[in-house]
Formats: structure tokens, C-alpha cells, sequence
């Protein structure tokens, strides 16, 4: 079964750090891009930021860009996401998630599984 | 950027009606999907690739569209499909791009 457990998160002041982790198991980690998708109190889903399946391209929402790092170690089947700087409005529940196909060449593609969701509030 | 918008914000119906979600982006996409999401619980993705159901959803829920306009209909509410609906697309990106959900309601 494919499970993706979340760790960190909480309650952080504007302008500290925050990281988050997602441990993957149940399938195969590294030939899958990996995402990180959030939503805010009230709000819809906004996608974050994206790694390819080798690590060697990531992608990042311009809300974030420059504070967030997404990275992933496939030996250890993890996926980090390193927050920065970070502000009130990115206080939201994060998610974890696992593309639909595995990529040998990154491409853009839709989430098949999620992790449970941490909260993280800047106040 | 593409811009997905949906509509309803929120559907009433009750179990055992059929109901169709709509789906609209601002340029022609390729690639959509549809989620749901209950409270308290991760989003699960119903259809990918505008019509195909992704592993264990059900028959009731069936994806279509093209170009700019998309739909997912749900054949018969069950009480557990009471829930946010969100489309995505994966076409061009980053980023990637979600609705701004219809709420199903009893």
C-alpha cells in the first residue's frame, strides 16, 4: 500500500524557518516526481512546489519562490520541504504528493497519493 | 498561467441524484484531473487525463470534456460524495493549477 507520512511542522513567528518531511513507502520511490500542495484557511488547493523523480529539477510557485527549498533523498525514500522567511498567509495545511506515473524525463502530471496533511501556522 | 474556474461555488442536491461539476480554463488543456475532498482528510484523485478513473473510484463518477471545458458527473450521490470538488491541470506549468472547488452539499 502506498503511504506517504508527514512530519514537522507548527507554529512559527513571521520571518523564521520551518521544515517539513514526507516519508514514502509502499512503492518505489525514485522514479516518481513528488509535489507539495497546500491550503490555506478557507481556501482552495495551491500547488507549491515539484521535484522530479532524480532530484534534478524542481519547480516553485512564485508565492515561494526564494524562501522554499524542496529536495529529496531517494535512498532514504524522504522528500523535505525547507521553509524560509516564511509570512502569515503561508499559514495552511501542507500535503505531500506522489505523481500519477513514474518519469524517466520530468513531466507534469496529476497526484494519485497524499500524505495526511501538517498545519503550519505563522503567527 | 492558467486560470481554472468552476462552477457552482456550491451544489445542494440530495443522495441518489445525478449532478454534473463544471470545469472551464482560461487556454485549451490537455491533461485535467478531479479530486475530492472530504474535511479532515488528504484530497484523493478521482480522474486524471480528463476521462480516465483512477484506481478503486467507483463507475458512478465519470470525467469528459475538451479544450477549455470540462465536466465530472457523479451518476447517483452516495451519502459519502458529499464533499469539495477540485479540477487540476497538468497541461502547462508550472504551475500546476486548481479550480477553485464546488462544494457538494445534502
Amino acid at each position: 500500500e502506498v503511504q506517504l507520512l508527514q512530519s514537522g511542522g507548527g507554529l512559527v513567528q513571521p520571518g523564521g524557518s520551518l521544515s517539513l518531511s514526507c516519508a514514502a513507502s509502499g512503492f518505489t520511490f525514485s522514479p516518481y516526481a513528488m509535489s507539495w500542495v497546500r491550503q490555506a484557511p478557507g481556501r482552495g488547493l495551491e500547488w507549491v512546489s515539484a521535484i522530479s523523480g532524480s532530484g534534478s529539477s524542481t519547480y516553485y510557485a512564485d508565492s515561494v519562490k526564494g524562501r522554499f527549498t524542496i529536495s529529496r533523498d531517494n535512498s532514504k525514500n524522504t522528500l523535505t520541504l525547507q521553509m524560509n522567511t516564511l509570512r502569515a498567509d503561508d499559514t495552511a495545511i501542507y500535503y505531500c504528493a506522489k505523481d500519477v506515473r513514474p518519469a524517466s524525463i520530468f513531466e507534469g502530471s496529476c497526484f494519485d497519493a497524499w500524505g495526511q496533511g501538517t498545519l503550519v501556522t505563522v503567527s | 498561467e492558467i486560470v481554472m474556474t468552476q462552477s457552482p461555488a456550491t451544489l445542494s442536491v440530495s443522495p441518489g441524484e445525478r449532478v454534473t461539476l463544471s470545469c472551464r480554463a482560461s487556454q485549451t488543456v490537455r491533461n485535467l484531473a478531479w479530486y475530492q475532498h472530504r474535511p479532515g482528510l488528504a484530497p484523493k484523485l478521482l480522474i486524471y487525463d480528463v476521462s480516465t478513473r483512477a484506481t478503486g473510484v467507483p463507475a458512478r463518477f465519470r470525467g469528459s470534456g475538451s479544450g477549455t471545458e470540462f465536466t465530472l458527473t457523479i451518476s447517483s450521490l452516495q451519502s459519502e460524495d458529499f464533499a469539495v470538488y477540485y479540477c487540476q491541470q497538468y497541461t502547462n506549468w508550472p504551475p500546476w493549477t486548481f479550480g477553485q472547488g464546488t462544494k457538494l452539499e445534502i
